[in-house]
């Protein structure tokens, strides 16, 4: 079966510039969460899906991060005015139910650049 | 603050080599620990997941130790293989409410010489 799957899968943008990142759980998949990962740190929670109801967003870093849910699947993390510190792979990951037993299933990552 | 230390940061070995990836964390009060594996432009893969009441998992070649108490995983591989090259990630789950963040290791760099 697909796994997840996430778009565009490399993202150059300018200083300034909004994007949209999406995410495309594994279908049934009630449980959703995004993670960054910068050059040189470990990955970084940002928020996670229970549903379209997003209990903890509390990794989201800036006002300028938004994510939303719709349909119990896909997924949108919007970045606004974007900095050159934004510049990641963001990771996006689903599992079963938000049972912390469950494992995670991760996708192969948006590579954002902020030139 | 939960943190979680990945040791060695990178580990190069000659093929059939059995290995020790070592991982501690500095909260003892976890739900789980997991071992993931990460390949380039391919995400994350689970390994293993040990549960707090568990002291280890196997899987194929691959076993993972907890000891909660002292803050301690380990992730032993044997017989090591060119594929096995890869990032190794540790990561543990929090014990307390709503939380359902993962932390994070730096991870294990490994290659496995033919």
């Amino acid at each position: 079966g697909a796994g997840v799957s996430q778009s565009p899968s490399n993202k150059v943008t300018e200083k300034g510039k909004d994007v949209e990142l999406r995410c495309d759980p594994i279908s049934g998949h009630t449980a959703l969460y995004w993670y960054r990962q910068s050059l040189g740190q470990g990955l970084e929670f940002l928020i996670y899906f229970q549903g379209n109801s997003a209990p903890d967003k509390s990794g989201l870093p800036s006002d300028r991060f938004s994510a939303e849910r719709t349909g119990g699947s896909v997924s949108t993390l919007t970045i606004q005015r974007t900095q050159q510190e934004d510049s990641a792979v963001y990771l996006c990951a689903s599992s079963l139910s938000p049972m912390r037993s469950e494992t995670q299933y991760f996708g192969p990552g948006t590579r954002l650049l902020v030139l | 603050k939960q943190e979680v230390t990945q040791i060695p940061a990178a580990l190069s070995v000659p093929e059939g080599e059995n290995l020790v990836l070592n991982c501690s964390f500095t909260d003892s009060a976890i739900y789980n620990l997991q071992w993931f594996r990460q390949d380039p432009g391919k995400g994350l893969t689970s390994l293993l997941l040990i549960q707090s009441s568990q002291r280890e998992q196997t899987s194929g070649r691959l076993n993972a130790s907890l000891d909660k108490s002292s803050g301690r995983s380990t992730l032993y591989i044997a017989a090591s293989q060119p594929g096995d090259s890869a990032t190794y990630l540790c990561a543990v789950s929090l014990l307390a409410g709503n939380n359902r963040k993962l932390i994070w290791g730096l991870g294990t760099s490994l290659a496995v010489n033919p």
